[in-house]
């Protein structure tokens, strides 16, 4: 049970839009910054967004972040089945002292 | 470019004992805090330890404390993770990471870059 909640999986046509939740609390999500990792299959996680919002270079701005209390958001827009992956939000938790990650949500593009 | 290198993992009967390593390039090494993160087969990511740039701040998940010590060599670059009493749960790919820094400071819960992990396997 992750400390994180996000879907296990979703899922949209090429070129349509899909968002992804990642659930906290005032410990974690609702005291730091956010942040995103894509983990295409077969290779490491690749650092998406980080302090909830911003991209890292070579991202494009199809992809999105956005926190609002105790939650963050995922935004990617105009689907490709490149984007088919494992997605993880991550963060602090003060009260556990310790880095966390919600479960995953897997991404299929139809 | 930041390139991180793990090495180390491999096939260890349970209740023995494994050394990862990572090797660092391309950045100011003791600048950074660094991590190890590790993903069971078919599963999410799970953080392991985080250690400061200069080794003082030290930070373990329940599941390994006092069983695994996280240490750097900032001279070498190197990062290191000694696994002691091993269990069949420990296997997984081990990942080793770096945080994402702004302006001298370094955020907790982050990973900008990581290596390509190295496989821990436990089991008689």
């Amino acid at each position: 049970q992750s400390v994180l909640t996000q879907p296990p999986s979703v899922s949209a046509a090429p070129g349509q839009r899909v968002t992804i939740s990642c659930s906290g609390s005032s410990s974690n999500i609702g005291k730091n910054y956010v942040f995103w990792y894509q983990q295409l299959p077969g290779a490491a996680p690749k650092l998406l967004i980080y302090v909830n919002n911003k991209r890292p270079s070579g991202i494009p701005d199809r992809f999105s972040g956005s926190k609002s209390g105790t939650s963050a958001t995922l935004g990617i827009t105009g689907l490709q089945t490149g984007d088919e992956a494992d997605f993880y939000c991550g963060t602090w938790d003060d009260s556990l002292n310790a880095m966390i990650f919600g479960g995953g949500t897997k991404l299929t593009v139809l | 470019q930041v390139q991180l290198v793990e090495s180390g993992g491999g096939l260890v009967k349970p209740g023995g004992s494994l050394r990862l390593s990572c090797a660092a390039s391309g950045f100011t090494f003791s600048d950074y805090y660094m991590s190890w993160i590790r993903q069971a087969p078919g599963k999410g990511l799970e953080w392991i330890s985080d250690i400061s740039g200069g080794g003082s701040a030290i930070y373990y998940a329940d599941s390994v404390k006092g069983r695994f010590t996280i240490s750097r060599d900032n001279a070498k670059k190197s990062l290191n993770l000694q696994m002691n009493s091993l269990r069949a749960e420990d296997t997984a790919v081990y990942f080793c990471t770096r945080a994402f820094c702004n302006g001298g400071s370094c955020y907790g819960g982050s990973s900008e870059y990581w290596g390509q992990g190295t496989l821990v396997t436990v089991s008689s």
